[in-house]
């Protein structure tokens, strides 16, 4: 069966600095990727997504993700972080069709 | 577009009762998700629903759980009787397409203590 791992539970950062969030997946084939951001008492948002094609992909709010199939991996990356950015984040792979898988999830904290 | 939209946003309830959750999906979505989220498993798919059929209930964990989708805008998610492991915030999503393939836009989620 699929799944997804987000090692890091908690992450705390300085506003304006860079944020790297971790996302490894298990599954025999490239699954579809998505990264959703989930701000206290919201429903999720989908940041990006990757199906295939140039590894990189840009999202909503200045994020980008980079897929590496050699790692397993999907991170999520901003280069410069605001207040606004303090959220819970969710790494989810469908394999095939429609049943979305979530990691546990990244919170995001954002010190001035 | 108003989005997803969940109703009640909070509810508590008392162990035994019949909760029942609704969902109004965003207009021209054939595609309807039911989620649960708690500390302990995460997000889980419970359910969803193509053109108002549902098509995979394997994330239902009980019997006690039950969803349906009368029409393209509204669906139910109830739950009787409830019990306090019920207690979670439930998600209703809706998307174009298939699921895995096209964004699934959340709603704001119900709230749900079971005391």
């Amino acid at each position: 069966a699929q799944s997804v791992t987000q090692p890091d539970i908690h992450i705390t950062v300085s506003e304006g600095a860079s944020l790297e969030l971790r996302c490894n997946y298990s599954y025999g084939a490239t699954p579809y990727l998505f990264w959703y951001v989930q701000s206290p008492g919201q429903g999720l948002q989908l940041l990006l997504k990757y199906f295939s094609g140039d590894t990189l992909v840009q999202g909503i709010k200045g994020f980008e993700a980079e897929f590496k199939r050699s790692q397993s991996s999907f991170n999520l990356r901003k280069p410069s972080v605001h207040w606004s950015d303090a959220a819970e984040y969710f790494c989810a792979v469908a394999p095939t069709g429609y049943k979305l898988s979530f990691g546990a999830g990244t919170t995001v904290t954002v010190r001035a | 577009d108003a989005g997803v939209i969940q109703s009640p946003r909070h509810e508590v309830t008392e162990m035994g009762q019949e909760v029942t959750l609704r969902c109004k999906p965003i207009s021209g979505h054939d595609y309807l998700f039911w989620y649960r989220q708690t500390m302990m498993r995460g997000l889980e798919l419970l359910i969803y629903f193509n053109n108002n059929v549902p098509i995979d209930d394997s994330g239902m964990p009980e019997d006690r759980f039950s969803a349906k989708m009368p029409n393209a805008s509204f669906s139910t998610l109830k739950i009787q009787p409830s019990e306090p492991r019920d207690s979670a915030v439930y998600f209703c999503a809706s998307s174009l397409g298939r699921g895995g393939f096209d964004t699934q836009y959340f709603g704001p989620g119900t709230r749900l203590t079971v005391l």
